[in-house]
């Protein structure tokens, strides 16, 4: 079964530094999301991506964050200069379409598939 | 504001039916996604939908601002974490906190 793949498990870093996340979403999928779940709390959404550009984001999602697809498999996240705040569980997802109409007509729901996250420890 | 409720913990025996409830205060969110989730792996997709449906042992309500999630049969194997989520339109998914559930034998 098709699953989507995430490295590295675990990423510790100074804060200030660069970090790139990696995902290989699954490969007949077109959107392409990042969440992040901090220790204890809700997963939140951070951006979502499609046709190679940013579809929508969250107020989280600053000029710290970046997203890129540099090939036909990598979905990557950027952050820039990690804070501490930065530290949380970052789960990348994939659907195979977004397209959603409303009820009462036809009804299509993007069902998202997430990868295992990367566990991100700014010290 | 935008959010997904549901309870922190739910406790049950091996072999009951356990539920699993969830509302949310979403604009425009007309489907319910329920997950699974055992740290350390992707969250999986249990059921889904604007209506009540079933998937195995996994049976969903539906209304317009609330929906359970019924596991049939529960087995300790069952014990993890349980996420519901809404989506609005069809870029973002609103998640609840998570429901611990444990079980007992």
């Amino acid at each position: 079964e098709p699953e989507v793949t995430q490295t590295p498990s675990h990423q510790v870093t100074q804060m200030g530094q660069e970090v790139i996340l990696r995902c290989v979403p699954i490969s007949n999928h077109l959107y392409f999301y990042w969440y992040r779940q901090i220790l204890g709390q809700k997963v939140e959404f951070l951006v979502s991506f499609y046709n190679n550009e940013i579809s929508e984001k969250s107020e989280i999602f600053d000029d710290q964050f970046s997203v890129e697809r540099p090939d036909g498999s990598n979905f990557t996240l950027k952050i820039r200069s990690t804070k501490l705040e930065d530290s949380a569980m970052y789960f990348c997802a994939s659907s195979p379409s977004g397209r959603m109409d409303t009820k009462p007509t036809i009804t299509l729901y993007n069902e998202q598939f997430f990868g295992p996250g990367t566990r991100l420890t700014v010290l | 504001k935008d959010q997904v409720f549901q309870p922190s913990t739910v406790a049950s025996s091996e072999g009951a039916v356990v539920e699993i409830f969830c509302n949310h205060s979403v604009s425009n969110a007309y489907n319910f996604f329920w997950y699974l989730h055992f740290p350390g792996c992707a969250p999986r997709l249990l059921v889904k939908g604007s209506k009540p449906s079933q998937q195995g042992r996994y049976n969903m309500t539906y209304e317009r601002f609330s929906s359970s999630l019924l596991i049939l049969q529960v087995r300790e194997a069952d014990a993890a974490v349980y996420y519901c989520a809404c989506n609005t339109g069809f870029q973002k998914l609103v998640f609840g906190t998570g429901t611990r559930l444990l079980v007992s034998p």
